[in-house]
């Protein structure tokens, strides 16, 4: 299948930090979708961009949908404890057939 | 009501058992996924549904078996699963299973021991 290169693999950081994380993959993508999941639970859809070039927040997060269209990056500012959980990016490739593909995560330690 | 619901949140199943995870969605959706998630790695595509129509097997093996009786439910069968099989199973619903409507929304995950 089609790799998404995500990083960083994790990242132990202070309350009130800014946070960036990104995606990349030599394929092209229609769509970029970031999810998190926290311990025991299911990942949940954070923002999804559908154009490249589209900047599109979602209270302290802020996704990008790169030019090229084989990246995107996730920013979240002001860091705070609840923002603990693992991060994924995905999205339909087309080098997958159009089909939905998952980074491995970036895993995101807050200390307070 | 959520739009995608597992059941159960947690298993612990003997070797020789056999248990079902079960799935649904109201979301509407024509595809839905099974996923595993073992600890500190990435999430594992097993099989995939589309239209009641299973589109994807990821090698898989048959001590898991899927069912998919309609487009708002889908089963996962397990019958003498291994220790390595303990993992959070996820399952997962979209409007489609290529193109622009692919955006995933996924249940809480059944939690499954193997003892």
């Amino acid at each position: 299948g089609q790799q998404l290169n995500q990083s960083p693999q994790s990242m132990f950081i202070q309350e009130g930090e800014d946070v960036s994380m990104n995606c990349t993959s030599s394929s092209i993508f229609n769509t970029w979708l970031w999810y998190k999941q926290e311990p025991g639970e299911g990942p949940v859809l954070l923002i999804a961009l559908y154009k490249a070039g589209e900047l599109t927040s979602n209270g302290r997060l802020t996704a990008q949908f790169g030019i090229t269209r084989k990246d995107s990056f996730l920013n979240i500012s002001a860091s705070i404890p609840s923002d603990v959980g693992i991060y994924f990016c995905a999205g339909p490739a087309m080098g997958s057939n159009y089909k939905l593909t998952f980074g491995k995560g970036t895993l995101l330690t807050v200390n307070p | 009501e959520t739009g995608v619901t597992q059941t159960p949140r947690h298993l612990v199943m003997g070797m020789t058992n056999k248990k079902s995870l079960k799935c649904e969605q109201h979301l509407g959706h024509n595809a839905m996924y099974w996923y595993k998630q073992s600890a500190k790695k990435p999430l594992e595509l097993m099989f995939v549904y589309s239209l009641e129509e299973r589109v994807e097997n990821n090698s898989v093996p048959s001590r898991f078996s899927p069912e998919c009786p309609n487009s708002s439910h889908l089963f996962l069968h397990l019958h003498t699963l291994q220790p390595e099989d303990s993992a959070l199973y996820l399952c997962a619903s979209s409007q489609d299973y290529q193109g622009m409507n692919t955006e995933a929304f996924f249940g809480q995950g059944t939690r499954l021991t193997v003892v």
